[in-house]
């Protein structure tokens, strides 16, 4: 069964350094998504991509975030100066959408858990 | 506004046993989804379900079960013969066409089965 892959499982990363978290979409699946869980708490979105470009992004993602589809199968997340608050554990998420469009269901990757020191 | 409320932070319960899981939701669209993720202790999030506000039949798959009562906006989960893998995180979500169908999570109620 086709799934959301996630690079790397873990990260550890010093305040201030950029880091780039890597996902691999079902292969047919339109939408893209990122979100972020602090630990212990809800799922929060991030943002969502379509057609190459950003769709939809939430108060969090500010400008040291970004994303972007390098190829036909990766999507990434870079975090440019990564803070204290930033450790969280980070989903990627895709649907197909090719009939129900944007309320199609998403799938989730396993998450790259982000500890920022 | 729209909300996703699980009120439940832990439940415990021993093998075998049945357990229901509460979700109520609040939104003012009459066009929406639910859903339900599980998270297991190794952290990724499992889809178990999605059901549409037009559909309120009531579902079930092997053990688990979900009621849908638009009456209450409750979207209940319940699992029957509860196993120790059935301990997880467990996810209601919301989504509507305000928010771009962007799935608004719970808090999450954690299970724990215990042998």
């Amino acid at each position: 069964e086709p799934e959301v892959t996630q690079t790397p499982s873990h990260q550890v990363t010093q305040m201030g350094q950029e880091v780039i978290l890597r996902c691999v979409p079902i292969s047919n699946h339109l939408y893209f998504y990122w979100y972020r869980q602090i630990l212990g708490q809800k799922v929060e979105f991030l943002v969502s991509f379509y057609n190459n470009e950003i769709s939809e992004k939430s108060e969090i993602f500010d400008d040291q975030f970004s994303v972007e589809r390098p190829d036909g199968s990766n999507f990434t997340l870079k975090i440019r100066s990564t803070k204290l608050e930033d450790s969280a554990m980070y989903f990627c998420a895709s649907s197909w959408g090719g009939v129900a469009g944007v309320t199609d269901t998403q799938y989730f990757g396993p998450g790259t858990r982000l500890t920022v020191l | 506004a729209q909300k996703v409320t699980q009120a439940q932070t832990e439940i415990s319960v021993v093998e075998k046993e049945d357990v229901t899981l509460d979700c109520v939701y609040e939104t003012r669209d009459t066009t929406y989804y639910l859903f339900w993720y599980k998270q297991p202790p190794s952290g990724e999030l499992v889809f178990l379900i999605r059901r549409n506000s037009f559909d309120e039949q009531n579902e079930i798959s092997g053990r688990y079960s979900w009621n849908f009562q638009k009456s209450t906006s409750s979207f209940n989960f319940t699992i029957t013969a509860s196993q120790v893998v059935d301990s997880a995180v467990y996810f209601c979500a919301l989504s509507w066409p305000g928010g771009s169908y962007i799935p608004t999570f719970g808090r999450g109620t954690s299970l724990i089965v215990h042998p």
